[in-house]
């Protein structure tokens, strides 16, 4: 089944400590991103991959880290949390631009920093 | 920076009803998406609009771009307690970023 998976699907952390939160999609696809979802605001990009290696900032980048080593996973580092950061995090996939093709979210993580 | 700003924020109707949702710009787009986000899961892709003054049918939904590719509308006829969820409008900004809109969450009483 084709999907996006991330893991853990909720988290309690406490402030300062760092966390991965992990992303994998089995579809092959090139185009992979990093959302957060807060009340009011939407979901905001925080980070981007184009391909592997390739990594740009999305508009709230600050706080986070990504990589992209292989096509299929895509993992967001949060190397010292902050409550601030307490929010509801979604990995995306798509096999092209976004906007040109379908994204494919994942169920989401819950993350409460404390 | 685009932003996506999306009306009305909440919506409460009655089974049988209409309702629009409107997504708007101050920027250009050469495409924008909806999806249909339900609670604990990601967005799902409804439909994807390109060209300006497009109008696309989905079943009970018809989506339009407005004609300088602006603007964006969302219109349910007859409105079912399995539409209720948080809709939202997604463009591309720039070559690689990708921008969702504020949301509308619609709720449809039986």
């Amino acid at each position: 089944e084709a999907q996006v998976t991330q893991n853990p699907r909720y988290l309690i952390t406490v402030t300062g400590k760092k966390l991965t939160v992990t992303c994998s999609q089995n579809m092959n696809h090139e185009y992979m991103s990093w959302y957060r979802q807060d009340p009011g605001l939407g979901l905001r990009q925080i980070y981007y991959s184009m391909n592997v290696e390739v990594t740009d900032k999305g508009d709230v980048p600050e706080g986070y880290k990504v990589s992209r080593k292989e096509k299929r996973n895509f993992p967001l580092i949060l190397e010292s949390p902050s409550p601030n950061q307490t929010s509801l995090y979604f990995c995306a996939s798509s096999l092209g631009s976004p906007g040109a093709t379908e994204a494919f979210f994942g169920q989401g993580t819950r993350l409460t920093v404390v | 920076t685009q932003l996506l700003e999306q009306s009305p924020q909440f919506l409460s109707i009655q089974e049988g009803e209409n309702l629009t949702v409107y997504c708007n710009s101050s920027s250009v787009f050469s495409s924008l998406q909806w999806y249909r986000q339900e609670p604990g899961e990601g967005p799902v892709l409804l439909v994807t609009v390109v060209t300006g003054g497009e109008v696309k049918k989905l079943k009970r939904l018809t989506f339009q771009f407005g004609d300088a590719r602006k603007d964006s509308s969302l219109h349910i006829t007859a409105a079912q307690p399995g539409d209720t969820g948080l809709y939202l409008c997604a463009g591309r900004s720039g070559t690689y970023k990708y921008i969702f809109g504020t949301g509308t969450r619609l709720k449809v009483l039986a």
